[in-house]
């Protein structure tokens, strides 16, 4: 079945630092792969998407990457600040439908 | 524009109880997604739908119903409640298939005592 693993522990950095985050898939190939943004008490919130012919993309301070060899897509935001902190879920896709990861929560400190 | 929108917010249920949680929304988009969260587990898709009319399970259809029957709204039911769906619920919805994005409501917090 597929498998999608996150770190489950929190990340935390300090402000100004590059945060990355991964995530792993297993027994499948998406053509295309989400982030989403979640914070407490609300729902998630789309960030970027990422096709399988794309090795990499960006937005304002933030980039993924996708390998699809590997089955791993990176998350990076760099510059962090503490308004960055948050919940974080990678979802690789099928033809209608996103299979969510667990998320990896991102703590920055002052 | 409301986006996502959910209904109710809270809900408390008796085991065995029935309830619907209703989404709306106004974007015109052709699919929409009904979640839910628990803590540990990740989001998981209940069932979805790719336009009105249709619907379609997703990974944990049990114990749940839904309709579509116009496209802006999309029905979640439960027929018998239980304990094990005490969970918060999550709506999206998406102009098409996983090539867009998914716009999400601000979740509907269930508890079946």
């Amino acid at each position: 079945s597929q498998k999608i693993e996150q770190n489950s522990e929190a990340l935390n950095i300090q402000e100004g630092k590059t945060a990355t985050l991964t995530c792993n898939y297993t027994n499948y190939s998406p053509a295309y792969l989400q982030w989403y943004r979640q914070d407490p008490g609300r729902g998630p919130v789309f960030l970027l998407l990422i096709r399988e012919n794309e090795k990499e993309k960006r937005k304002e301070r933030l980039k993924v990457t996708f390998d699809t060899t590997l089955k791993q897509s990176l998350f990076h935001i760099t510059a962090s600040q503490p308004a960055d902190s948050a919940t974080y879920l990678c979802a690789p896709s099928g033809y209608s439908t996103l299979t969510f990861g667990k998320g990896t929560m991102l703590l920055v400190s002052p | 524009n409301a986006g996502v929108t959910q209904t109710p917010k809270f809900r408390v249920l008796k085991t065995g109880q029935s309830m619907t949680l209703l989404c709306a929304q106004d974007m015109n988009h052709e699919y929409m997604y009904w979640y839910r969260q628990d803590p540990g587990m990740g989001l998981r898709l209940i069932h979805y739908s790719v336009g009105e009319g249709t619907t379609a399970k997703g990974e944990v259809p049990d114990g749940y119903n839904v309709s579509r029957l116009k496209k802006q709204n999309f029905l979640l039911g439960l027929e018998s409640a239980a304990p094990s769906q005490t969970s918060v619920y999550f709506c999206a919805s998406s102009p098409g298939t996983s090539a867009y994005e998914q716009y999400f409501g601000p979740g509907t917090r269930l508890t079946v005592t």
